[in-house]
């Protein structure tokens, strides 16, 4: 695709619900990044995926937190029980994978747990 | 730790006006690379400039500059000539090669360019 796409764009869940976020990377990006981003604060780094391994899922906050990505493609994410901290705006940005090359962002899921 | 600090949350600036935003980091690797990112209310992360750790010259993007200090880690962005289209949440991150090429990002400074 054209660029980085994220789905859905919003999504309101009722908190102890699992949600799945998607991300489809820029065609032939090889590195995969999730990051989270609360109201006001900066970007927090969840995990990281070269190819269909994540060689750094040191961010993830809690076991509730997992991701996969397929055919170095298509990448999920996945919050199991969710709780209202979990409300942020998740974003996901591919690369070449090369240290220096520019990280594509997509728009973003707002995701609100009520 | 890799950490990344923005001491100025928000600032304002006329329109025409020259701004300063700026970022130190932490890391006690030799070589990285140094990034500004641009977020507009649109959420869209848009890169605006790079710098490799190892060039003592300043990245330069048409109105954007660096300040590059690598002995005092610091990695300020120089906005020139400002815009009202510049209005946005600024973030400093840098990766570094020692790792997992993770980019580690400040907290943001709120830009809101004034007519």
């Amino acid at each position: 695709g054209a660029g980085v796409s994220q789905s859905p764009s919003n999504k309101v869940t009722e908190k102890g619900k699992d949600v799945e976020l998607r991300c489809d990377p820029i065609s032939g990006h090889t590195a995969l990044y999730w990051y989270r981003q609360s109201l006001g604060q900066g970007l927090e780094f969840l995990i990281y995926f070269q190819g269909n391994s994540a060689p750094d899922k040191s961010g993830l906050p809690s076991d509730r937190f997992s991701a996969e990505r397929t055919g170095g493609s298509v990448s999920t994410l996945t919050i199991q029980r969710t709780q209202q901290e979990d409300s942020a705006v998740y974003l996901c940005a591919s690369s070449l994978g090369r240290m220096n090359t520019e990280a594509f962002f997509g728009q973003g899921t707002r995701l609100t747990v009520v | 730790a890799q950490t990344v600090t923005q001491s100025q949350p928000e600032m304002s600036v006329q329109e025409a006006e020259t701004v300063t935003l700026s970022c130190t980091y932490d890391t006690s690797e030799s070589n990285y690379y140094l990034f500004w990112y641009k977020q507009p209310p649109s959420r869209q992360m848009i890169l605006v400039i790079r710098q490799e750790a190892y060039k003592q010259q300043n990245a330069t993007e048409n109105r954007f500059s660096v300040n590059f200090q690598k002995a005092a880690k610091s990695f300020s962005l120089k906005i020139s000539d400002s815009q009202l289209g510049d209005t946005a949440m600024y973030f400093c991150a840098f990766v570094t090669q020692g790792g997992s090429e993770k980019l580690v990002f400040g907290k943001g400074t709120k830009l809101t360019v004034n007519p």
